[in-house]
């Protein structure tokens, strides 16, 4: 149980074009979900919290007219960065929080997708 | 101001060679304990969530304590396959849903 995915893996793209990462939890739903974003060797930074059916939270600093996040479904979120340049290169994850994994009600632990690997060109 | 310190950043072993990691923490209202392994180009996997001091959780060689200010990731017997970044988080009164988390240890496992 407890199972995020993530679409695509990798993506390499030219600047100035917009991408979408699609984030899935597969046999729970998740009442909320977080997008992270991570350098080599460092540790997950948070760049926004949202919450299904409501408009995301995001991190100071992080523009939310760059990385539109939508939270649609209690079982899909998804991450656009327009307009992409080469300082947007990085690795993108995801995860979920809610009800119904396993079976159980536990709503605490944050359950990660398996990231995505952006390349602006 | 929570903050959360892993210790130390990296560490090698040898193949059964046991030892542990360490998570310190100040946080106001802790609301869990996360620890997670991570490898390289892979999303964080979860292993432990503790929520109060004396609480442990084991699985294979792996056994996660809980103090009032700190957590250990013991690892008894470790195995190459062990190799990997374990990163602790935690949630708070402060951090609501959101988990702060630590910088990770990177552990390698020498055959």
């Amino acid at each position: 149980g407890a199972v995020v995915s993530q679409h695509p893996s990798r993506v390499i793209c030219k600047s100035g074009t917009s991408v979408k990462i699609e984030c899935r939890s597969l046999d729970f739903q998740a009442t909320t979900m977080f997008w992270y974003r991570q350098f080599p060797k460092k540790s997950l930074m948070l760049m926004a919290t949202s919450n299904e059916g409501s408009k995301a939270t995001y991190e100071q600093g992080v523009e939310k007219d760059k990385f539109l996040i939508n939270h649609a479904s209690l079982t899909l979120s998804t991450l656009t960065v327009t307009s992409a340049h080469p300082e947007d290169s990085s690795f993108y994850i995801c995860s979920a929080r809610g009800f119904g994994v396993g079976g159980s009600t536990s709503t605490d632990t944050q359950y990660f997708g398996p990231g995505t690997r952006l390349t602006v060109l | 101001e929570d903050q959360v310190t892993q210790s130390p950043e990296a560490l090698r072993l040898q193949e059964g060679e046991s030892s542990s990691l360490n998570c310190s923490y100040t946080v106001s209202g802790l609301r869990g304990l996360f620890w997670y392994r991570q490898d390289p180009g892979k999303g964080p996997e979860f292993l432990f969530t503790l929520y109060s001091a004396g609480e442990e959780k084991e699985k294979e060689r792996l056994k996660a304590t809980l103090t009032k200010k700190e957590s250990f990731l013991h690892i008894t017997a470790p195995k190459p396959e062990d190799s990997a970044t374990y990163l602790c988080a935690v949630r708070s009164s402060n951090t609501g849903n959101q988990f702060y988390f630590g910088t990770g240890t990177s552990l390698t496992v020498i055959p």
